[in-house]
């Protein structure tokens, strides 16, 4: 079945930024998700790429798709201490049903 | 985007009782899922919620233990049945338009005794 993979942890330093990578393996994916959950809250949706674009930038996020290794990366510059949480990358499995297939999730520690 | 609305937020049960969690949404949605997040664990998709007909299970997942009701384009409820300790947990809805982005509720925290 179709499978999302993430890095488990990454640490920088404030100011720096951070570059956190996901591989996926559903060539049929239509859409690609990145969300943040903060301690004890719910999923954000912090940005979303279509399958047919290579880059997406919002603020400080920019997100990157390299459709033939089936790499999808969240780049946020300028990070800050709240930026510290899980970030989640999902895969809408099967087209567009809405099924989402998570990665384990990539938690950031920020450190001042 | 959609507003979304859990009910409750938290809840501590006794083994073997059940618990019916609600979704509410703000607007009409064609799409409503029920997803369960263990401790320290990513989601995973328990159910299609279907207006008006019988709830999609994915596998590893069943009726008898997530009776799931949507009856109508805003509204979905969850029942964890018979609950044991292992379905402590955080219960999320979420909802979406074909070909558009998924939203998400706060979330359900759940805690079996």
């Amino acid at each position: 079945g179709e499978d999302v993979e993430q890095s488990l942890f990454l640490s920088v330093r404030e100011g720096d930024s951070s570059v956190i990578n996901c591989t996926y393996t559903d060539s049929s994916s239509t859409y690609l998700y990145w969300y943040k959950q903060e301690p004890g809250a719910g999923l954000q949706l912090l940005t979303y790429i279509f399958s047919n674009m290579d880059m997406k930038q919002d603020q400080r996020l920019t997100v990157l798709l390299n459709k033939k290794d089936k790499h999808l990366s969240l780049r946020i510059a300028d990070t800050q201490t709240g930026d510290s949480a899980i970030y989640f990358c999902a895969d809408s499995a099967h087209g567009n049903t809405g099924k989402l297939i998570f990665g384990q999730g990539t938690t950031l520690q920020v450190k001042p | 985007s959609a507003v979304i609305s859990q009910k409750p937020s938290r809840d501590i049960c006794q083994r073997g009782t059940s618990l019916t969690i609600q979704c509410q949404v703000d607007s009409q949605v064609t799409m409503m899922f029920w997803y369960r997040q263990q401790p320290g664990q990513s989601l995973t998709l328990i159910a299609t919620a279907n207006q008006g007909s019988e709830a999609t299970y994915e596998s590893g997942f069943v009726i008898d233990k997530f009776p799931i009701s949507r009856p109508n384009l805003t509204f979905s409820t969850l029942t964890v049945s018979n609950m044991s300790p292992e379905d402590s947990s955080i219960y999320l809805c979420s909802v979406g338009q074909p070909l558009d982005t998924q939203y998400f509720g706060p979330g359900t925290r759940l805690t079996v005794l």
